[in-house]
C-alpha cells in the first residue's frame, strides 16, 4: 500500500498564507493531486503535479519534490470559503489513486 | 449540467440487507470507481473500472461486488450489510485511466448508515 501523510488541521487568519504539507512513499509515482472537500460535499480537483516545481492557479499553489516525496499546496490571500478539508493524493505506478486522511483548514475571521 | 449523479443521497439499513448504490456519469468518460470515506482514513478505493466491460478490486473490495454493463452506469452492491460498512460512499470518474494527466471527478455521494 502507500504511506500519505498530511497534518489533520491547520488554522489561519482571513488574508493570511498557509502551508499545506505533504509527504508521500509509493511503488511507483504518477503524480500528485490536491483536492478540496468541503463539509458534506464531493472532493473537487484543484490541482496536479507531476514534475518538481512549482504549479501556480490564481491564489493557489502546489509545489512537488520528487526525490524527497513531497509536496506542499499553498493558500495565499485566504477568504473565508476556503475552510474545507484539503486531500493530497497520489497516482502509483499502477495509475491508482490513494489518499491522504486530509487536513483540515479553518479561516477566522 | 453534466457531471456524476449518485442515488441515494443517503440511506438507513438494517444489517444483513442487500442494498445498491447508483452512479451515472454523462461526459462519457471511460473509467469509473467506487470509493468509501471514513473519518481519519481518507478516502479508500473499493472498486474500478478501466472501461464498459471491465471491472477490478481496490484497496477495500472485500463486501462489495461492481458491474459495468455500459459507459456510462457503474453501480456497486453490498451484497448483505454489515455496520461496518457505514460510510460516504463517493463514486468518481475520469478520462482515461492510465494517462499521467488523467483526473477523477467526483459525484455528491451517498451517506450509508447500516444498523
Amino acid at each position: 500500500g502507500q504511506n500519505i501523510d498530511q497534518p489533520t488541521e491547520m488554522t489561519a487568519t482571513e488574508g493570511a498564507i498557509v502551508q499545506i504539507n505533504c509527504t508521500y512513499q509509493t511503488s511507483g509515482f504518477n503524480g500528485l493531486f490536491w483536492y478540496q472537500q468541503h463539509a458534506g460535499e464531493a472532493p473537487t480537483f484543484l490541482s496536479y503535479n507531476v514534475l518538481d516545481g512549482l504549479e501556480e492557479k490564481g491564489r493557489f499553489s502546489s509545489f512537488l519534490s520528487r526525490s524527497k516525496g513531497y509536496s506542499y499546496l499553498l493558500l495565499k490571500e485566504l477568504q473565508m470559503k476556503d475552510s474545507a478539508s484539503y486531500l493530497c493524493a497520489v497516482r502509483d505506478g499502477d495509475y491508482k489513486l490513494s489518499f491522504g486522511a486530509g487536513t483540515t483548514v479553518t479561516v477566522r475571521a | 449540467i453534466a457531471g456524476i449523479t449518485q442515488a441515494p443521497t443517503s440511506q438507513i439499513l438494517a444489517a444483513g440487507r442487500r442494498m445498491t448504490l447508483r452512479c451515472t456519469q454523462d461526459m462519457r468518460h471511460n473509467a469509473m470507481y467506487w470509493y468509501r470515506q471514513d473519518l481519519g482514513l481518507g478516502l479508500r478505493l473499493i472498486h474500478y473500472s478501466n472501461t464498459a466491460g471491465t471491472t477490478g478490486k481496490g484497496e477495500v473490495p472485500d463486501g462489495y461486488s461492481v458491474s459495468r454493463a455500459n459507459t456510462d452506469d457503474f453501480p456497486l452492491t453490498l451484497a448483505s450489510a454489515v455496520p461496518s460498512q457505514t460510510s460516504v460512499y463517493f463514486c468518481a470518474s475520469s478520462q482515461l485511466a492510465g494517462e499521467r494527466t488523467d483526473t477523477q471527478y467526483f459525484g455528491p455521494g451517498t451517506r450509508l448508515t447500516v444498523l
